[in-house]
Formats: structure tokens, sequence, C-alpha cells
């Protein structure tokens, strides 16, 4: 079984542009959730998406946007990019919600704003 | 609130010894879970291991053991005889609802690992 897939794994913007991260969760995968992840703040939370809904979402400003198709597969946005926003951003899946399922991570992408 | 904590930023060990990873976590909640992801150089977190609350059984696989213990709040994880590949970042993780049922996991900082030849 193919794991989580993010495309594109490296990408260079610029202050001031949009961007958009895309997240294929394992196949029969229903939830898919997305990390920020920095030197200096570890691991965050950003948002879970379920049944093409946003369930939940971290304490990142509006900024930061995200949606699910009925396929599953995610995408995530972020506008008016700043140098802060730098980081791996890792998408992960899960066969369904809750801390009973565990979290499976694809290899992230590399956003660096200049 | 949810807070994990891993209070070893940096651990180096020669290959062969063996090397604890501290965790310790905080939550209101009686239901939860705890678990344990390795970072690789590559940066895809792979996942090792889910306890939840109620088991406070600990868990042998391989080299690797776990020791999760709710009166010290405590899940610590044992790489036993290391080796060069265990040398990564590793990530103690703690699952659990937030209000209005909402649920995420809250990672701790992470202790990078590296094993020394």
């Amino acid at each position: 079984k193919a794991g989580v897939t993010q495309t594109p794994r490296y990408l260079i913007k610029t202050r001031g542009q949009q961007v958009t991260l895309s997240c294929s969760p394992i196949s029969g995968h229903r939830s898919v959730s997305w990390y920020q992840q920095t030197p200096g703040q570890g691991l965050q939370f950003l948002f879970e998406y379920f049944s093409e809904t946003q369930r939940n979402k971290g304490n990142f400003p509006g900024r930061f946007s995200g949606r699910q198709f009925s396929n599953s597969r995610s995408e995530m946005n972020v506008s008016t990019l700043e140098l802060g926003d730098s980081a791996l951003y890792l998408c992960a899946s899960s066969l369904d919600r809750g801390p009973s399922y565990e979290q499976y991570f694809g290899p992230g992408t590399r956003l660096t704003v200049t | 609130a949810q807070k994990v904590t891993q209070a070893q930023t940096e651990i180096s060990v020669v290959e062969k010894e063996d090397v604890t990873l501290d965790c310790v976590y905080e939550t209101r909640d009686t239901t939860y879970y705890l678990f344990w992801y390795k970072q690789p150089p590559s940066g895809e977190l792979v996942f090792l291991i889910r306890r939840n609350s109620f088991d406070e059984q600990n868990e042998i696989s391989g080299r690797y053991s776990w020791n999760f213990q709710k009166s010290t709040s405590s899940f610590n994880f044992t790489i036993t005889a290391s080796q060069v590949v265990d040398s990564a970042v590793y990530f103690c993780a703690l699952g659990a609802y937030s209000g209005a049922g909402s649920y995420q996991l809250t990672f701790g900082k992470g202790t990078k690992l590296s094993v020394i030849p």
C-alpha cells in the first residue's frame, strides 16, 4: 500500500505570495491532518479534515486554510506569506478520527519564504 | 490543555550502548493515548507505538521497549544495543480530545539521538 504523498517536496516563495500544498492520504484513510514543523516551535497542529469538513483547527492565523476533496485528498493554502512561514509542512492520514487511530505521516513539503 | 515535555534535547551514545528517551505528559483527560514517532534525516515521521491510558503494560519490540507509568505521567522509550541506524529525532506525542469534542495530537519538542560508531 502506498504511503502518504505530498507535493511539492520543496518550494521557494517570496514574501506576500500565496502557496498551495497537496497531500494524498493512504488509500482508505479518511482523516487528514496538517502540521507545521519549525526549529523553534517544533511540531504544531494546523488543522484536521474529515469527510470534506474541517473538524479542528490549531492556533494559526486565518492566512492558513485548507480543504479536503471527496477522495480524501487534501490541500492547504497559505496566503500573504511571511518569512516566519518557512517550515516543513507535514500531512498525516489516519483510517478514521480520534486518538485510537495512529496517524501516518508523509515526507513533508519544505517551504522557504524569502 | 495538553502538554508533552521531552527534557533531553540531544543525546549521543556509542554504538551498542543502551539509551532511554524520557517523555513526561500533562492532561486532564482520563482517556488519552501516547505515541512515539521517529523522524530520520529524510523528514518523514515514522510511527513506532501507541498506548492508551488504561493499559500500563510495558511493551517490548525487538530492541525497543516502552515504560508507561501513570503515577509519574511518563512514557519512556529505551533502545537496547543502539545502532547507527537509530540516529534520528524521536518525538513523544499525546492524543486526547480537547474542547467541543475536537481531537488533536500534541507533540513534545523531540530528542535528537546520535549513535556514534
